[in-house]
């Protein structure tokens, strides 16, 4: 079965640190998909990237990073220097091909707090 | 385009009244789901369209809920007879259908958030 987690339900940092925010993912088929998403408190969710499970290389979009490991199912996000503005909710998700269906599973998410 | 539009924002209802949601996705857009978020909780998965077809929906889904999307375009989730456990966020999103089956992008809009009494 799908199943998303992100252990860390809140994580304080002040401006200016990296933060890394965990992502776990169970899932039995071999072509998924992974998200993050954020939420500010606004409320909308913001795509923020999509890997699929044959591109294990890590990707860097200016101070995000993203590291992808499928030997321990790990989507794991990285924000350098963060800033106020980093301050939001953030969701990994997970999709799988083989069941056909086009819904996402999404963990509890981690709620980011970066303090000026 | 403004992205996915959705009303009203926020609904008061008392314990057994009817409400009804309505998301605008993007018009490009021939995908539309609807989704629903309780406080500390990611989006759980309630239904899907593809234009005009219900194709999925989830077993959170009780008879109580339904939700149309007429002619494509513009969808309704409507709640019958709510229950205080019905209290979350109802969110929207819409995606294309270019990409294969679980990679589409979901663009969501901003939520309904439900208080009943």
């Amino acid at each position: 079965a799908q199943k998303v987690t992100q252990a860390q339900t809140e994580i304080s940092v002040v401006e200016k640190e990296d933060v890394t925010l965990d992502c776990v993912y169970e899932t039995r088929d071999t072509t998924y998909y992974l998200f993050w998403y954020k939420q500010p408190p606004s409320g909308e969710l913001v795509f923020l990237i999509r890997r699929n499970s044959f591109d294990e290389q890590n990707e860097i979009s200016g101070r995000y990073s993203w590291n992808f490991q499928k030997s321990t199912s790990s989507f794991n996000f990285t924000i350098t220097a963060s800033q106020v503005v980093d301050s939001a909710v953030y969701f990994c998700a997970l999709s799988e091909m083989a069941s056909g269906t086009y819904k996402y599973i999404f963990g509890t998410g981690t709620r980011l707090k970066v303090l000026a | 385009d403004t992205g996915v539009s959705q009303d009203p924002r926020h609904k008061i209802t008392k314990r057994g009244q009817n409400v009804t949601f309505r998301c605008d996705p993007i018009s490009e857009h021939n995908r539309l789901y609807w989704y629903r978020q309780t406080l500390g909780q990611g989006p759980e998965f309630l239904t899907y369209f593809q234009n005009e077809a219900q194709l999925e929906k989830s077993r959170l889904l009780s008879d109580r809920f339904s939700a149309e999307r007429p002619k494509g375009s513009f969808s309704t989730l409507e709640i019958q007879r709510t229950e205080q456990g019905d209290s979350a966020m109802y969110l929207c999103a819409s995606s294309l259908d270019r990409d294969r089956a679980g990679a589409n992008v979901l663009t969501f809009g901003a939520g309904s958030r439900l208080t009943v009494l």
